[in-house]
């Protein structure tokens, strides 16, 4: 069965940082892209990173550009984001999600065909 | 605001059809593959319709949907109250180099 599982949320400061995982299972990690969409508290969907299967080609929104960083480990299947200078709009469940296409690079045309049950992410003092 | 505009809120009566838009522009929907999205309270979000008017696998063919220029539309018939949830567009956008979604529209079954 393909799973993914996040973790690493909870309580950060404004300005700290944090690193959320997603753990996957059940399919060859390295020949799909992944993603991180996170969904704040009333607000709708928003798509935060993107990585190709290789982690070659990376695309992040221009709401995170510069302080986020997604990156993977094909060896461990695992996807990573690196959160740094966070701030309060950043509070978000997080989700990763699985590219729908097989492709070691990034594919714009690739939909979302699997998602974990998401992680929090609260920055407040 | 996001980049792709829909509705709000539908509402429906169960066995009836509701449609829900999805509007964008040329540097998104009109020349790239369009998405939908189901997400149900407290869950993760599932994948409806892929590549404009696809079905994955296990999703019935009460849900359809389809792209016409800078527009996109998904339609439901037969709505159950299982149907309630928030529905989202989804595209690539050529300008900001990024997936872009709708806001979002709140499906009520009355």
């Amino acid at each position: 069965e393909v799973q993914l599982l996040e973790s690493g949320g909870g309580l950060v400061q404004p300005g700290g940082s944090q690193r959320l995982s997603c753990a996957a299972s059940g399919f060859t990690f390295s020949d799909y892209a992944m993603n991180w969409v996170r969904q704040a508290p009333g607000m709708g969907l928003e798509w935060v990173s993107g990585i190709g299967g290789s982690g070659g080609s990376t695309y992040y929104a221009d709401s995170v550009k510069g302080r986020f960083t997604i990156s993977r480990d094909n060896s461990r299947n695992t996807l990573y984001l690196q959160m740094n200078s966070l701030r309060a709009e950043d509070t978000a469940v997080y989700y990763c999600a699985k590219g729908w296409r097989r492709s070691t690079w990034y594919d714009p045309h690739d939909v979302f065909d699997i998602w974990g049950q998401g992680t929090t992410v609260t920055v407040s003092s | 605001q996001s980049v792709l505009t829909q509705p709000p809120s539908v509402s429906a009566a169960p066995g009836q059809k509701v449609i829900i838009s999805c509007s964008g522009s040329s540097s998104n929907i009109e020349y790239n593959i369009v998405s939908w999205y189901q997400k149900l309270p407290g869950t993760a979000p599932k994948l409806l319709i892929y590549d404009n008017n696809k079905r994955p696998s296990g999703i019935p063919d009460r849900f359809s949907g389809s792209k016409s220029g800078t527009a996109a539309t998904l339609g439901i018939t037969g709505l159950q109250t299982g149907d309630e949830a928030e529905y989202y567009c989804g595209t690539w956008d050529t300008s900001l180099s990024a997936v872009v979604f709708g806001g979002g529209t709140k499906l009520t079954v009355l």
